[in-house]
């Protein structure tokens, strides 16, 4: 049982360069998200997902598009990388909004 | 707007030494808290999950508190160890999830 997975875990981008952070969980979990992190701001919410087909906004979703095909799988793109997205990216999944949440590793992202 | 506070910042203790770590938050509709643990790089580990209907949890030498009348809820550590040395978040769920900034725990031997 891997639990959730993230790849990578270190990228560089110019500005306005593309790309997908991936992430996947073998748990069966309906719901998954995505946050960042931020030095002193804490974790905030960038998408999340009730299950596939269905994907809603958090509360940083600009410049972030996602979707959700399967339940195991959950990728954000960024299509214009912007210096403002440095940043460590987390995905975690769960039963449901009111359950335990399992994090993944993180993806270390620097735009220059 | 939820807005999720995490008092102290950072806090320094002997090791053996029972501690507290703080949170409180803005709106008390939540459905539940949650305390988590972040090791420098990784990702987070889930301690504990009180739902609202609830006023404690334990695990071991862990055991959070929530008030929800107050918006706050505490984190005790008994016998603190070296290895509790961590960042501590704690995070609401109403409409969706809200992260304090977290406690940078350091305990010496």
């Amino acid at each position: 049982n891997a639990g959730v997975t993230q790849t990578p875990k270190f990228q560089v981008l110019k500005t306005g360069q593309s790309m997908t952070l991936q992430c996947a969980q073998d748990m069966n979990h309906e719901y998954m998200s995505w946050y960042r992190q931020d030095p002193g701001m804490g974790l905030r919410l960038i998408h999340y997902s009730v299950g596939a087909g269905i994907t809603d906004q958090g509360e940083v979703p600009n410049g972030y598009n996602v979707s959700r095909s399967t339940t195991e799988d959950f990728p954000l793109r960024l299509l214009s990388a912007a210096p403002s997205q440095t940043s460590v990216y987390f995905c975690a999944s769960s039963w449901s909004t009111t359950d335990t949440q399992y994090f993944g590793p993180g993806t270390r992202l620097t735009v220059l | 707007k939820q807005e999720v506070t995490q008092i102290p910042a950072a806090l320094s203790v002997p090791e053996g030494e029972n501690l507290v770590l703080n949170c409180s938050f803005t709106d008390s509709a939540i459905y539940n808290l949650q305390w988590f643990r972040q090791d420098p790089g990784k990702g987070l580990t889930s301690l504990l999950l009180i739902q609202s209907s609830q006023r404690e949890q334990t695990s071991g030498r862990l055991n959070a508190s929530l008030d929800k009348s107050s918006g706050r809820s505490t984190l005790y550590i008994a016998a603190s160890q070296p290895g509790d040395s961590a960042t501590y978040l704690c995070a609401v769920y109403n409409n969706d999830m809200r992260f304090g900034a977290g406690t940078r725990l350091t305990v010496k031997p």
